[in-house]
């Protein structure tokens, strides 16, 4: 276990559908990501939350709606996706400042099918 | 140009040789380095920090030569368990990613 808990494991919806994924860290954590991987592809950095407040959004579209309630729980809201927007959804946490700064822990992933 | 560069593979080698991957990285001004293991459709996992002095855990050894930007990891008496993915990932703002390595150890 990497302290980053991460629901549900599978998804498969309809590209008319409004699904949730969930994520929660008990590392102390100040920093939650949103990653997306596709096959042959590197993790493509969705959003990320520091410190609660959202300080990156990679152009992704507006399908894909983010929330960070507080410091260890993020979700990833889903909602008309489309068949392309299958893929590994990652959650992760890091330390941003101070002691611990550095490493990246992730989620087990939510392999998510869009039909 | 990309962030991390790595080479795909696929690597495919005997149980109990050695095996190198080497990664590059663009930004001089990056902090922190660290290779990662993946297995297929599961989460990256943290393999080891990558320190410029160089570090060795077990079978896995580590470098950094932030003159070339190149990163490396070198793995002795690989076993089967080793197969995987292995991401070469670099911190500077955010974390970058190579696409990773694939490695088979074949009996």
């Amino acid at each position: 276990e990497t302290g980053v808990t991460q629901t549900p494991r599978h998804l498969v919806m309809g590209m008319t559908n409004k699904k949730s994924l969930k994520c929660e860290q008990h590392l102390g954590h100040n920093a939650m990501y949103w990653y997306k991987q596709s096959a042959k592809k590197p993790l493509e950095l969705m959003f990320v939350y520091s410190l609660e407040e959202r300080v990156e959004n990679n152009s992704v579209p507006s399908r894909f709606s983010p929330e960070c309630p507080n410091s260890s729980h993020l979700f990833l809201h889903l909602h008309t996706l489309q068949p392309e927007d299958s893929a590994l959804y990652l959650c992760a946490s890091s330390q941003v400042s101070g002691t611990g700064k550095g490493k990246l822990f992730f989620g087990s992933g939510t392999q998510l099918s869009v039909l | 140009r990309k962030e991390v560069e790595q080479d795909p593979g696929p690597f495919n080698v005997p149980e109990g040789a050695t095996v190198a991957f080497n990664c590059t990285y663009s930004n001089s001004a990056s902090q922190s380095f660290f290779w990662y293991r993946q297995d297929c459709r599961k989460e990256p996992k943290l393999l080891m920090s990558v320190y410029s002095s160089g570090n060795e855990d077990g079978r896995f050894t580590a470098q950094l030569n932030r003159a070339s930007q190149y990163i490396s990891l070198l793995i002795r008496d690989s076993k089967l368990s080793d197969s995987a993915t292995y991401l070469c990932v670099v911190r500077g703002n955010q974390f970058y990613f190579g696409t990773g390595t694939s490695l088979t150890v074949i009996p």
